[in-house]
C-alpha cells in the first residue's frame, strides 16, 4: 500500500525566511500534486509534477520531484503572512487510476 | 465556468439516520472522486466513479456507505445508519477525461452526527 509522509507537520516561521517542506512516498508513482487548504475551506491545486526532475514555480513557492528518491519538495522563499495555510502533497498510483494518496499535511504559520 | 458544487455545506444527523451528500462535477469533467477528512488529518480516498460506473471503491467502508454517479444528475454519497465516527468533512473532486489531470475540489460537506 502506498504511503505518503510529509515533514514537518507544523512549521512556524518569520516573514522573509526560507523553508522547505518534504514529501516522501513509498512506491513508484507517475504523478504528484501539491495542494493548499485554508481553514474550513476546500483544496486549491498548486502544482502538478509528472516527471523526474520536474520543477515548477509560482510566486514564492517552488516544487520539485525526484522519482528515484521518491521525494518531492515544496520550497518557500521569503515567506509572507498570506502563505499561512496547510499544504498537502498527494501521490497518484501508476496506471489508469484516479486514486490519490494524501500526506498528513503541513500547517504553515508565517508570523509578521 | 462553475467549479465543483457540493451540497449541503453542512449536514447534521442523529445517530441511525441517513446522510446524502451531493456533488456536481465541473462542466466537462467525467471523473468524480470522494474523499473524507477527519479533523487535523489529510484526505482519505473513498471512491472513484465515472458516469454509471464505480471504478475504484477500495476506500469505502464495507457497510453502510454507497456511492453512485448516474447518467443524469449529481454524484451521491450515501451513508446509512450514521454513527458518531462518521462525523467528518467529505470532499468531492472531479477531473477531465484523463485521470492524470489535477483533481478540482468542491467546498466539502461538513457532516456532524449528534
Amino acid at each position: 500500500e502506498l504511503k505518503v509522509e510529509q515533514n514537518p507537520l507544523f512549521l512556524s516561521m518569520q516573514e522573509g525566511k526560507n523553508y522547505t517542506i518534504y514529501c516522501n512516498y513509498s512506491t513508484t508513482s507517475d504523478r504528484l500534486y501539491w495542494y493548499r487548504q485554508d481553514p474550513g475551506k476546500s483544496l486549491e491545486s498548486l502544482f502538478v509534477l509528472l516527471s523526474n526532475g520536474a520543477v515548477k514555480q509560482e510566486g514564492r513557492l517552488m516544487a520539485s520531484l525526484d522519482t528515484k528518491a521518491r521525494l518531492s519538495t515544496l520550497h518557500i522563499t521569503a515567506a509572507v503572512h498570506d502563505l499561512s495555510a496547510t499544504y498537502f502533497c498527494a501521490v497518484g498510483l501508476e496506471g489508469n487510476t484516479g486514486k490519490l494518496i494524501f500526506g498528513q499535511g503541513t500547517t504553515l504559520q508565517v508570523k509578521p | 465556468n462553475a467549479g465543483v458544487m457540493q451540497n449541503p455545506r453542512h449536514l447534521v444527523r442523529r445517530r441511525g439516520q441517513e446522510a446524502r451528500l451531493r456533488c456536481s462535477p465541473m462542466k466537462g469533467h467525467s471523473h468524480v472522486y470522494w474523499y473524507r477528512q477527519l479533523p487535523e488529518e489529510g484526505l482519505k480516498f473513498m471512491v472513484y466513479l465515472q458516469k454509471e460506473n464505480i471504478i475504484d471503491e477500495s476506500g469505502m467502508p464495507k457497510e453502510r456507505f454507497s456511492a453512485e454517479f448516474p447518467k443524469e444528475g449529481p454524484s451521491i454519497l450515501r451513508i446509512q445508519q450514521v454513527v458518531r465516527g462518521d462525523s467528518a468533512a467529505y470532499f468531492c473532486a472531479s477531473s477531465p477525461n484523463s485521470p492524470g489531470q489535477p483533481q478540482h475540489f468542491g467546498d466539502g460537506t461538513r457532516l456532524s452526527i449528534l
